[in-house]
């Protein structure tokens, strides 16, 4: 069975800081792993995508990728109190065939950072 | 671009009625649907999925006749939760996926805004 794990933290973290989301995956065979950001109360809103190993820099956001050793994390610098939110790593299988097509979500991180 | 629209955003039912939720994909048309189910403070739990003239495939422990999905076009898919009943509340998320130029078209799931149906 497909996993997808996160640290459900809370993670906390001042104004300004950087915080560091992180996911590992079991399937090896995995090709692109998804950010998903999730305020409370509300549906779930992509942030970034990556499929190629290193990194992925989108504005304050950063997406990494290693193969190898299944893991993928999100960076996000001179956070905001607007960052607080619940952040889901999701991880989706190669081809288009089968459950392949589907999304493994991991339970996801809370964030909160604070002013 | 991508958007994805829930209609409707809030239902209070009494017990043993009927409920239709819509999904539309509306600047893309989506050749996958989603539908998932969301309980406090958990992850997203995928219900089913659907393409568009085609029968819905439905996760392990979903049960087919109590959420009945149809996906007639390329933009809308429902889900009716038949006869419902108080375990059944539940934040009720689609999503939809396809229809669009490069990787994050093809791959990327795009989510409505959600359902929340509160059944007494």
């Amino acid at each position: 069975q497909k996993e997808v794990e996160q640290n459900s933290g809370p993670l906390s973290v001042p104004e300004g800081a950087i915080a560091s989301l992180n996911c590992t995956y079991s399937d090896r065979g995995s090709q692109s792993f998804f950010w998903y950001r999730q305020y409370s109360g509300k549906s779930p809103e992509l942030i970034m995508f990556i499929y190629s190993n290193g990194d992925k820099e989108d504005g304050r956001f950063t997406a990494q990728l290693n193969k190898a050793s299944q893991y993928v994390s999100l960076l996000i610098r001179d956070s905001q109190p607007s960052d607080s939110a619940t952040y889901l790593c999701a991880v989706r299988g190669y081809g288009s065939g089968g459950s392949n097509y589907k999304l493994t979500f991991g339970k996801g991180t809370l964030l909160t950072v604070n002013p | 671009g991508a958007v994805v629209s829930q209609h409707p955003s809030w239902v209070i039912c009494k017990s043993g009625t009927s409920v239709k939720i819509e999904c539309r994909s509306l600047d893309f048309q989506a050749t996958t649907m989603f539908w998932y189910r969301q309980f406090p403070k958990q992850s997203l739990m995928l219900m089913a999925t659907s393409n568009e003239g085609s029968k819905a495939t439905y996760e392990q422990g979903v049960e087919k006749d109590k959420f009945l999905i149809n996906h007639a076009s390329l933009t809308l898919s429902t889900l009716t939760v038949t006869s419902a009943h108080p375990e059944d509340s539940s934040f009720y998320i689609c999503s939809a996926q396809g229809g669009l130029a490069g990787f994050a078209g093809r791959e990327t799931q795009y989510f409505g805004p959600g359902t929340r149906l509160l059944v007494l």
